[in-house]
């Protein structure tokens, strides 16, 4: 049973530049979140896609932006990259049951380095 | 006032000491409490999950919530090198999870 797969897993652009980041959920699972972790911190929530619609959306600039696809993979986009765009990028997936504890499942991240 | 705040050690014990890591949080209203382990180039990995107050077991590892002092604690027994990694603690707000900032633990052989 495979896992949250995300590729790839480094990337190196300049500033200015656009990036898009790939995940394909947990089999099984149909909801997909992305969150960037800053080295030496936690995560932090960019958005979350189900049945291909974005339902919520953490505290980041519209340069993010995201798709879900119809086999629930998903995409994530950033737009004219800031150096403080440089972070781990992680795709989480999990199963939508309607409650609010749904459990997450990580991919081993994106590494982006904005130069 | 950060909703979940952690030391970020890094913390540094030997093999077989029990370790506590915590976190505070601000919101009372919080109900689902969660450990993540995260090994270096790894994405975070799901360790304990706790509904409300109490304590949860579960083989080594100890999660404890203290909803009156806003308080949440993991607790490692007989640590084992293979522990060393950043611990992250977790709330469930408005159906996202926000993470603390991790502690960094290594286990000394």
């Amino acid at each position: 049973d495979a896992g949250v797969t995300q590729s790839p897993t480094h990337l190196i652009k300049t500033r200015g530049q656009q990036v898009t980041l790939r995940c394909s959920p947990k089999s099984g699972h149909d909801t997909v979140s992305w969150y960037q972790q800053a080295l030496g911190q936690g995560p932090q929530f960019i958005f979350q896609y189900y049945e291909e619609e974005e339902r919520q959306r953490g505290n980041f600039p519209d340069r993010f932006s995201g798709h879900q696809f119809p086999n629930y993979s998903s995409e994530l986009n950033v737009n004219a990259l800031l150096l403080g765009d440089s972070a781990l990028y992680l795709c989480a997936s999990s199963l939508h049951t309607g409650a609010t504890n749904e459990k997450l499942f990580f991919g081993s991240g994106t590494q982006l380095s904005v130069l | 006032q950060k909703e979940v705040e952690q030391d970020p050690g890094p913390l540094s014990v030997p093999e077989g000491a029990i370790v506590s890591l915590n976190c505070t949080y601000s919101n009372s209203a919080f109900q689902y409490f969660m450990w993540y382990r995260q090994y270096s180039r790894k994405g975070p990995e799901l360790l304990m999950y706790t509904y409300s107050s109490g304590n949860k077991e579960d083989g080594r590892f100890t999660a404890q919530v203290d909803k009156s002092s806003k308080y949440i604690s993991l607790f490692i027994r007989d640590s084992q090198p293979s522990d060393s990694a950043t611990y992250l603690c977790a709330i469930y707000s408005a159906s996202k999870i926000i993470f603390g900032s991790g502690t960094r633990l290594s286990i000394r052989p």
